[in-house]
């Protein structure tokens, strides 16, 4: 079956720092992977996909790096900021298209 | 208004009341759905609709009872409920059910909080 699970439950960062959040999957024919941020009282918002086809893509201030061979998934954030601290959710899109989502990693900044 | 919208916020029943959560988006999507966030747990989906047709229930207790009268709006009508049901209830949508790579993407509405006493 699909699980999807994240190595460090809470992470703290110092502001300015760069932070790097981990997730493992177990289903290798997940092709679509998905990083989410919820933030206190508001619900999962999206940061930044990325397709089996890369090993890599980038958005502002956020990376995500695809590891297949280890069935990898991380996402960094540069510079991490105070807004930064949430509860970070990765989910894979594996069969039948459903996404499954891991438990999450409360990041926690530093001022 | 724009993306999801979710009412109540907070909701506090007994265990032998019937109340109902509503969801409305206002991005033109197709797929509606419903999720149970618990502490500590993954996101758990509970009902899936396509064009105001269900498409999945993953198992869920008959307490819980989903209507979607049209693309626009989903509601979740609660009944008989256990303390164990309490939870954030998150709605979302999505463009497609099922669809290309890279395209199910979901937007979530902040949720409603419930509370079974």
């Amino acid at each position: 079956g699909e699980s999807v699970g994240l190595h460090l439950p809470t992470l703290s960062v110092q502001e300015g720092d760069n932070s790097i959040i981990n997730c493992a999957y177990s289903n290798s024919a997940s092709d679509y992977f998905i990083w989410y941020k919820q933030e206190s009282g508001k619900g999962p918002q999206f940061i930044i996909d990325i397709r089996s086809n890369m090993d890599k893509r980038q958005g502002q201030r956020v990376t995500v790096l695809l590891n297949k061979t280890v069935k990898h998934l991380s996402l960094q954030i540069a510079a991490t900021q105070p807004g930064d601290s949430a509860v970070y959710f990765c989910a894979e899109k594996g069969d039948g298209n459903k996404l499954v989502f891991g438990a999450g990693t409360i990041l926690r900044v530093k001022s | 208004e724009t993306g999801v919208t979710q009412t109540p916020r907070h909701l506090v029943m007994g265990m032998t009341n019937k109340k109902s959560l509503k969801c409305e988006q206002h991005l033109g999507h197709n797929a509606m759905y419903w999720y149970k966030q618990s502490a500590k747990k993954p996101l758990e989906l509970m009902f899936v609709y396509s064009l105001e047709e269900r498409v999945e229930n993953n198992s869920v207790p008959s307490r819980f009872s989903p209507e979607c009268p049209n693309s626009s709006h989903l509601f979740l009508h609660l009944h008989t409920l256990q303390p164990e049901d309490s939870a954030l209830y998150l709605c979302a949508s999505s463009q497609y059910v099922t669809s290309t790579r890279g395209a199910n993407v979901l937007t979530f509405g902040a949720g409603s909080r419930l509370t079974v006493l």
